[in-house]
């Protein structure tokens, strides 16, 4: 099964509208980290916004913020006021184990390619 | 402060030769994990490094090695090159306290084998 599922393909957006990127995970551990980032066409992967699964507020990032519904065990990522330089392909990741311990490991969603139209 | 910094950004070499990637860390970051990118398999972890030395390891087989210097950074080998290796090479830095959870990421090496 999949650890990490985006669902959304491609995804189009109106320049300065709000944009919502589904992602949903699964695990068994308690300790969890979930992560966006987005990829433009230069490869580099940039890190956008991070959720701690003890974390009780909505972890928010300038025009980024993430919908965390644990017991869905979703992560959803919204994004305000699109810009066009926000076109890029977006991808959710999750580290499983302890926040302190020694498990870096990413686990990354197949990615939703985000289309901003002027 | 500086990035995660990894060279060469480009590079194609010949079926059967061997590549080394390098992999310079955030500062005072001192884990180093490398992930293969490509469009059939997306992104895929490859190792993580700590203090020299390594903690996990993703399903590739021997021909992908690394190593982690006592400055931090990392190099990564694939020998005996193969067609599939082309990919976008991706190594990523992390702080190791809590709540240090972000984990960064550099631009990538674009490898191609012909």
């Amino acid at each position: 099964a999949q650890k990490i599922t985006q669902t959304q393909p491609g995804m189009f957006v109106q320049e300065k509208e709000a944009v919502t990127l589904d992602c949903t995970y699964d695990t068994s551990d308690q300790s969890y980290g979930l992560f966006w980032y987005k990829q433009p066409s230069s490869g580099e992967m940039i890190f956008l916004i991070y959720q701690g699964s003890y974390d009780e507020q909505n972890a928010t990032e300038g025009r980024y913020s993430l919908n965390f519904q644990k017991a869905r065990k979703s992560a959803n990522l919204v994004i305000s006021a699109s810009q066009l330089g926000d076109s890029a392909m977006y991808f959710c990741a999750m580290r499983e184990g302890n926040s302190g311990g020694s498990n870096y490991k990413l686990t990354f969603g197949k990615g939703t390619l985000l289309t901003v139209n002027p | 402060k500086a990035g995660v910094t990894q060279t060469p950004r480009y590079l194609i070499k010949t079926r059967g030769q061997q590549v080394t990637l390098s992999c310079s860390p955030i500062s005072g970051h001192r884990s180093v994990s490398w992930y293969q990118q490509t469009p059939g398999q997306g992104l895929q972890f490859l190792f993580e490094y700590f203090s020299e030395t390594q903690r996990n390891k993703g399903n590739f087989p021997g021909r992908f090695s690394g190593r982690q210097f006592s400055n931090s950074r990392s190099e990564m080998n694939v020998s005996t090159l193969e067609l599939g290796d082309s990919a976008l090479y991706l190594c990523a830095s992390s702080s190791t306290g809590f709540p240090g959870n972000t984990i960064y990421f550099g631009e990538g090496s674009w490898l191609t084998v012909v």
